[in-house]
């Protein structure tokens, strides 16, 4: 069955330290990855995407992700985390052959930056 | 540049009833998803539309159902409620033409249903 997981519920950072929201997926071949941040009471906003080629991908707001073929990881970072960025953080993939739109997501990562 | 709109914003119902879910594309966006999310959980996709016809489907019962019409727009139809359908319903678009394969989808702000 394809999934995708999200170990940790909840992390913790203070602001200015580097951040890291870890996400694993077991899709068969080559899925699309995708990062989306979730703040109260709205929808999803997309923050980047890995298709091909670099393993580092940048995104919006100074966020990037780093994709690990071996380990089946798509693990989102920033340099610097900010109280803005307290949020509640989904990966999600797409297979590639034979899909047309389901993206299947993890259960979410609630980022608490504190000041 | 309007992007995914939802409407109602929040709606309750009780158990048995029926209710529509409503969802304006992005501009320009001529695809439609419908995805579910329970509290606490990622969103789970029910369906996508394009050109009018139900192109994908998840592990979702039959009473939900959908439509898309000409100008892109879509409904989310759900029958015979149940408390378990308590939950943000989200609308997101894109586009076929675009190479949507490896497209984001966009989302809108979702409508909170609750069942009594």
């Amino acid at each position: 069955a394809q999934s995708v997981a999200q170990p940790e519920d909840q992390v913790n950072v203070a602001e200015g330290n580097p951040l890291t929201v870890k996400c694993t997926y077991s899709v068969s071949g080559n899925p699309y990855l995708f990062w989306y941040v979730q703040y109260p009471n709205r929808g999803l906003q997309f923050l980047l995407k890995y298709i091909t080629g670099d393993n580092l991908v940048k995104g919006s707001y100074g966020f990037e992700a780093e994709f690990n073929k071996s380990q089946t990881s798509f693990h989102l970072k920033k340099p610097s985390a900010l109280v803005s960025d307290s949020a509640l953080y989904f990966c999600a993939v797409k297979g590639r052959i034979g899909n047309t739109g389901k993206l299947i997501f993890g259960q979410g990562t609630t980022l608490q930056v504190k000041p | 540049d309007a992007g995914v709109t939802q409407s109602p914003t929040h709606l309750i119902k009780t158990r048995g009833q029926q209710v529509t879910l409503r969802c304006s594309p992005k501009s320009g966006h001529d695809t439609v998803s419908w995805y579910q999310q329970a509290l606490g959980q990622g969103p789970q996709f029910i369906f996508q539309y394009y050109e009018e016809e139900e192109r994908q489907r998840g592990n979702f019962p039959d009473r939900f159902s959908g439509h898309q019409f000409p100008n892109y727009s879509s409904e989310l139809n759900v029958n015979a409620l149940l408390l378990g359908d308590s939950a943000l319903y989200l609308c997101a678009s894109s586009n076929i033409q675009e190479g949507q394969y490896n497209q984001p989808q966009h989302f809108g702000d979702g409508t909170r249903l609750s069942i009594l």
